[in-house]
C-alpha cells in the first residue's frame, strides 16, 4: 500500500517563476489537504480539496497560488511568480473521507533563488 | 488559532516512559483529539486520537481527562526514533472544515 506520494521532493525556482507541486493521494482516498511549513515555523493549512471540488481554501494566499484536484491525476498547487518568501516546505495529506485520518506525504521543500 | 497548550520542549532518557501532556479547556463536546509527530524533515506521522475514553495503539496511549479539558500522550518506552515534535490537536466540528490546525507542539528529546 503506497502512502501520499508528492514530486518533486525538492524544487529549486528564481524569483518570478512558476513552481507545480504534485500530490498523489493513497489509494482509495478522495479528500487532499494542502499545508505550509515556513522554515523554523509550524505547519499552515492551506486549501482542501475533493474531486474537482475545492471544499476550503480559506488559508490559500489571495494572488498566486491556486490549487486542483481533477478527476484523474494527482492534486496539484500551483505558485505563480514565486518570490523568496515562498520559500517553504509544503505538505500533502489524504483520507478516505472528511472526518477521517489525514496521512502525510513527504512534503516538496520549495527553494526560491 | 490553536486552541490547545503545549509545552515548548520536553526531554527524556531512552527506554523510559514520556509523558506529553496538552491543556484544551475550550474543548467543545464533538471536538476529537487527535496527536500526530514529525520527524526531523519528515511528514507529520499520525499517532492517536481520541473523544472521552483512553486509548490505546501500538505506538502509544492516550489519555483523557474526566472534564476533556486535558489529555496526555503516554510513549510507553521511548526510543531514539521518538525524538519529534509532537503536535495535539482539535479537530474542527464542522462539516466540510476538517482542517488541522498545528500549534507549535512539544520538541521531544530523548537521550541515548
Amino acid at each position: 500500500n503506497a502512502g501520499v506520494m508528492q514530486n518533486p521532493r525538492h524544487l529549486v525556482r528564481r524569483r518570478g517563476q512558476e513552481a507545480r507541486l504534485r500530490c498523489s493521494p493513497m489509494k482509495g482516498h478522495s479528500h487532499v489537504y494542502w499545508y505550509r511549513q515556513l522554515p523554523e515555523e509550524g505547519l499552515k493549512f492551506m486549501v482542501y480539496l475533493q474531486k474537482e471540488n475545492i471544499i476550503d481554501e480559506s488559508g490559500m494566499p489571495k494572488e498566486r497560488f491556486s490549487a486542483e484536484f481533477p478527476k484523474e491525476g494527482p492534486s496539484i498547487l500551483r505558485i505563480q511568480q514565486v518570490v523568496r518568501g515562498d520559500s517553504a516546505a509544503y505538505f500533502c495529506a489524504s483520507s478516505p473521507g472528511p472526518w477521517d485520518t489525514q496521512y502525510f506525504g513527504p512534503g516538496t521543500r520549495l527553494t526560491v533563488l | 488559532d490553536a486552541k490547545t497548550t503545549q509545552p515548548n520542549s520536553m526531554e527524556s532518557n531512552e527506554e523510559e516512559p514520556v509523558h506529553l501532556p496538552c491543556n484544551h479547556s475550550t474543548i467543545s463536546g464533538t471536538d476529537y483529539i487527535h496527536w500526530y509527530r514529525q520527524l526531523p524533515s519528515q511528514g507529520p506521522e499520525y499517532v492517536i486520537h481520541g473523544l472521552t475514553s483512553n486509548v490505546n495503539n501500538r505506538m502509544a496511549s492516550l489519555a483523557i481527562a474526566e472534564d476533556r479539558k486535558s489529555s496526555t500522550l503516554i510513549l510507553h518506552r521511548a526510543t531514539l526514533r521518538d525524538a519529534a515534535v509532537y503536535y495535539c490537536i482539535l479537530i474542527e466540528g464542522r462539516q466540510g472544515a476538517q482542517k488541522l490546525v498545528f500549534g507549535q507542539g512539544t520538541r521531544l528529546t530523548i537521550n541515548p
